[in-house]
């Protein structure tokens, strides 16, 4: 079946310091994967997807590359500011399956 | 126009009460998504329409009854809610529903409070 597993939160970090939020996955054939941030009393905003193995999706500095060999899509920023705190969702899109697998979540706390 | 908007944002019911959340959307998409997200859970898939027809119903209480009037409206009609419903309702939208990947836009949601 699919599934998705991200690393375990909360993560606190010092403004500029580097983030990287694992996640890895399970699906048959090949799914697109995506990142989603969900700021404080706020929906669900796309971050970056790739659809891919291989694909590298970037946005807003946040990079994640599609890994086939170790079916993982980490999440990676070089310097995190205070503005990006928000819980992260990893999720998958299984070609046929039609449906949304999300992560359980992590939140990231920034400090200054 | 990549937004998704709901209303009420916040909504406060009683368990005898019956109330209605609204989703629309103008990005001519025809796979509209109801989803229920409790506190530090991922969101959960309620039901999706696709060209104004469900699609998929995943086991939801009939006291959630969906309603497409149209392609770019998506309602949620409340009845007899259990306060273990309480939660933030999130309304999303694709291009199409299918085999294919299709992104998908969430609106803010509305937070419900069953009292």
């Amino acid at each position: 079946g699919n599934s998705v597993t991200q690393m375990e939160g909360p993560v606190t970090l010092s403004e500029e310091a580097f983030l990287t939020i694992n996640c890895t996955y399970t699906a048959t054939g090949y799914p697109s994967l995506f990142w989603y941030v969900q700021y404080p009393g706020e929906g669900l905003q796309l971050l970056l997807k790739a659809t891919k193995a291989d694909d590298k999706g970037s946005n807003k500095g946040f990079e994640a590359t599609y890994r086939k060999e170790t079916t993982s899509f980490h999440l990676e920023k070089g310097s995190v500011q205070v503005s990006d705190s928000a819980v992260y969702f990893c999720a998958l899109h299984q070609t046929g399956a039609n449906n949304l697998f999300f992560g359980t979540g992590t939140r990231l706390t920034v400090i200054p | 126009d990549t937004e998704v908007t709901q209303t009420p944002k916040h909504l406060v019911m009683g368990m005898t009460n019956k109330k209605s959340l609204k989703c629309e959307q103008h990005m001519g998409h025809r796979a509209m998504y109801w989803y229920k997200q409790k506190a530090k859970k991922p969101p959960e898939l309620m039901f999706v329409y696709s060209y104004e027809k469900l699609s998929i119903n995943e086991s939801v209480p009939s006291r959630f009854s969906p309603e497409c009037p149209n392609s770019s409206l998506l309602n949620l009609h409340l009845h007899a809610l259990q306060p273990e419903d309480s939660a933030l309702y999130l309304c999303a939208s694709s291009q199409r529903y299918g085999t294919e990947t299709y992104e998908q836009y969430f609106g803010p949601g509305t937070r419900l409070t069953v009292t």
